[in-house]
């Protein structure tokens, strides 16, 4: 156990709607990222964090926003979400060691209608 | 081409023989690759990492690293149909600082 809740698990929304995912920490890792997966795509980075305020871009960052004001707390914001948004969100930590292992957390579900 | 590839599969195996995944990378200064496993609903769990050419053994589990042929594989001995599952290979780029992932192979072993 990684120590890191995803908060909802389940979100249902509509079309232009702007939404909020929250990627939460227990054990202050510098490195936090932002995943989606769909069918056929695997994991593709979205943006990511290596400190407080420190953020950059991933592979599919358009449409998406991020916010890290605190170590633990990693904030994904769709300002207004689509239908290609529909997809299973998953945030990761990297610990750092030798390794620089990311480990993940339980994932989103977001459906926009 | 792709900085991850795999066989998508799905590959199907019978219950105690041995499954091979395989991934294919592209950056041959790539140092180091992860295998994640992956069960259906849930998220990507570690099962192995492997840094130096040769074979890596943990379990029921070998890593395999050939950096000539830019190519690592998973091999899975004695096969559970616990073991079904997707197999997902990463390589970091940028200094470790990311992941690239390739797009899994969907493993069923059959009992």
């Amino acid at each position: 156990d990684a120590g890191i809740t995803q908060s909802p698990r389940h979100k249902v929304t509509e079309t232009g709607t702007p939404v909020t995912l929250r990627c939460h920490q227990t054990e202050n890792h510098r490195y936090m990222y932002w995943y989606r997966q769909d069918p056929g795509h695997g994991l593709r980075l979205i943006h990511y964090s290596y400190g407080v305020k420190d953020t950059d871009k991933g592979e599919v960052s358009d449409g998406y926003s991020v916010s890290r004001s605190k170590t633990e707390d990693f904030l994904l914001t769709l300002e207004s979400a689509t239908s290609s948004q529909t997809s299973v969100y998953f945030c990761a930590i990297r610990r750092d060691s030798s390794t620089d292992t990311q480990y993940f957390g339980p994932g989103t579900r977001l459906t926009v209608l | 081409q792709k900085e991850v590839e795999q066989n998508s599969g799905p590959l199907s195996v019978p219950e105690g023989a041995i499954a091979s995944l395989n991934c294919t990378y592209s950056d041959r200064g790539s140092q180091s690759f992860f295998w994640y496993r992956q069960y259906s609903g849930k998220s990507p769990e570690l099962i192995m990492f492997i840094y130096s050419n040769g074979d890596k053994e943990d379990g029921r589990f070998t890593a395999q690293l050939n950096k000539a042929s830019q190519y690592v594989s998973l091999l899975i001995r004695d096969s559970q149909p616990s073991d079904s599952a997707t197999y997902l290979c990463a390589v970091p780029i940028q200094g470790a600082q990311k992941l690239v992932f390739g797009q899994g192979t969907r493993l069923t072993i059959n009992p």
